[in-house]
């Protein structure tokens, strides 16, 4: 069964920080990792998509990196501005062993300080 | 930018009675989700659908759920005879090919049984 683990569940870091939010999962056969930010009692919305065959994606501050063999991506956010202060959710789309769906990890709640 | 649209965005029923959550999914999109998120709980999936048929389900969606695409634009899920532990947030999800290409999500329907 695949699991997927976020850590840390809470950070709090001052405006203009760099910093690295990591996610975990179990089991390599992932067809691609879903990074998904989710602001309280909203939606989730897409920030980056890997799939498998890649190492990272960029979106403007943010860079998602992949590491299949080790069963880890991190999301780096560069220069936070409190507008970043949510839930960052990631989401392993798990291959033929367990059907094409997103498993979620647990998401770290960010909060970046002015 | 497209996006995935759901109503009603919060619902109090009362146990017992039937309830329907209706999603307009990105208009070229061919599979369609709905996963769940109890309050504090992590983001799970319920259904996946395609070609006017459930591709998979979880072992959450029971025979009190059921989806349907009614028409060539709206999907629901209907859950028959509501229990007070499915109160939760419902998201709706849709993406083109499947493994391939991110999956949006709507703002998600909260659901609240008394």
């Amino acid at each position: 069964k695949q699991e997927v683990t976020q850590i840390p569940a809470a950070l709090s870091v001052p405006e203009g920080e760099n910093l690295v939010l990591n996610c975990s999962f179990t089991d390599s056969a992932i067809y691609n990792l879903q990074w998904f930010r989710q602001d309280p009692g909203k939606g989730l919305t897409s920030l980056l998509l890997i799939q498998s065959s890649q190492r990272e994606q960029t979106s403007g501050r943010l860079n998602a990196s992949l590491d299949k063999s080790s069963g880890r991506s991190t999301l780096y956010i560069a220069a936070s501005q409190p507008g970043d202060s949510a839930t960052y959710l990631c989401a392993a789309l798990g291959g033929y062993l367990y059907g094409n769906k997103l498993v979620f990890g647990a998401g770290t709640i960010l909060r970046v300080k002015s | 930018e497209p996006e995935v649209t759901q109503t009603p965005s919060h619902q109090v029923t009362q146990m017992g009675q039937e309830v329907i959550l209706r999603c307009v999914p990105i208009s070229n999109h061919l599979y369609f989700y709905w996963y769940r998120q109890i309050l504090g709980q992590k983001v799970e999936f319920l259904v996946s659908f395609y070609n006017n048929e459930i591709s998979e389900k979880s072992e959450i969606f029971d025979d009190q759920f059921s989806v349907e695409r009614p028409d060539g634009s709206n999907f629901t899920l209907k859950i028959r005879s509501t229990k007070l532990e499915d109160s939760a947030m419902y998201f709706c999800a849709s993406s083109g090919l499947q493994g391939k290409n991110t999956i949006y999500f709507g703002e998600g329907s909260w659901l609240t049984v008394v």
